[in-house]
C-alpha cells in the first residue's frame, strides 16, 4: 500500500517554481524518498531521490524535512513540458514501489 | 539509465483470449517488476519477476491469471490470460538499475484493450 499522500492537483505559471509537497509520516529510517513523473501515460520517468539530505540535480531539487515525515519537490522554472502527474514514493533497497495517486501538475502559460 | 523496450506497444484483443507482453532490457538487471495502470488510475504492482525462481505476486494478483517468465537477466514476459474488458489497461515493466539506491526505470508500456 502507498505510504504517501499528495494533493490531487496543482497549478503553476510557466517560468515560476513549482513546489510539490508530499507527506510520508510513517517513513522508516532506511527508506528513501523517490519522485517520478508520468507524461501522457508514458512510462514513469525518474526525477530524483533522497534519504536524509536535500538533493539537487539537473531536473529538480528535493527538500526533505528534518524529521523526514514530508518532502517537497521543486521544479525551479516550470515549463509547459513539465505538465504531468508527479508521484512521491517511499521504499527500501530492493523493495517494490507502491504508487499513490500522485499530483497532477498543470503548468499554464 | 537502462533502455527498456516492450512488445507489443498496443493491442486490441477479444474476450477470452490471452496476450503475452515482452520486456527487454539492454543490460543485465537483478529485479524486474510488472505494473498495471487502469484508465485514469495510478500504477499498481502486479508482481516481482526474479531470474531462476517463481515470480512473487501482490495481493489480488494470481499466477493463473498473470503468468510471468524470467528466463534470463535481460528479459521477462507477462501473460494476461482469459482476458475480459476489465483487463484493459496499460501494462508496464520496470527494472531496478542501481543496486545501492533502488532506482527503477520503466518501460514505455503496453496499451491493452479487450473487447
Amino acid at each position: 500500500d502507498a505510504k504517501t499522500t499528495q494533493p490531487t492537483s496543482m497549478d503553476c505559471a510557466e517560468g515560476r517554481a513549482a513546489n510539490l509537497p508530499c507527506n510520508h509520516s510513517t517513513i522508516s529510517g532506511n527508506e528513501y524518498v523517490y519522485w517520478y513523473r508520468q507524461i501522457h501515460s508514458q512510462g514513469p520517468q525518474y526525477i530524483i531521490h533522497g534519504l536524509k539530505n536535500n538533493e539537487t540535480n539537473e531536473m529538480a531539487s528535493l527538500i526533505i524535512t528534518e524529521d523526514r515525515k514530508s518532502s517537497t519537490l521543486i521544479l525551479p522554472h516550470a515549463t509547459l513540458r513539465d505538465t504531468a502527474v508527479y508521484y512521491c514514493i517511499v521504499g527500501y533497497n530492493f523493495n517494490k514501489f507502491y504508487f499513490g495517486s500522485g499530483t497532477k501538475l498543470n503548468v499554464k502559460p | 539509465s537502462a533502455v527498456i523496450s516492450q512488445k507489443p506497444s498496443r493491442d486490441i484483443c477479444q474476450r477470452g483470449t490471452s496476450l503475452t507482453i515482452q520486456c527487454q532490457v539492454d543490460s543485465q538487471v537483478t529485479m524486474m517488476f510488472w505494473y498495471r495502470q487502469q484508465p485514469g488510475q495510478s500504477l499498481t504492482l502486479i508482481a516481482t519477476a526474479n531470474q531462476g525462481s517463481e515470480a512473487t505476486y501482490e495481493s489480488g494478483f494470481v499466477i493463473d491469471k498473470f503468468p510471468i517468465s524470467r528466463p534470463n537477466l535481460t528479459f521477462s514476459t507477462l501473460t494476461v490470460s482469459n482476458m475480459s474488458p476489465e483487463d484493459s489497461s496499460i501494462y508496464l515493466c520496470s527494472v531496478e538499475r542501481d543496486f545501492h539506491n533502488n532506482e527503477q526505470f520503466f518501460g514505455p508500456g503496453t496499451r491493452l484493450t479487450v473487447l
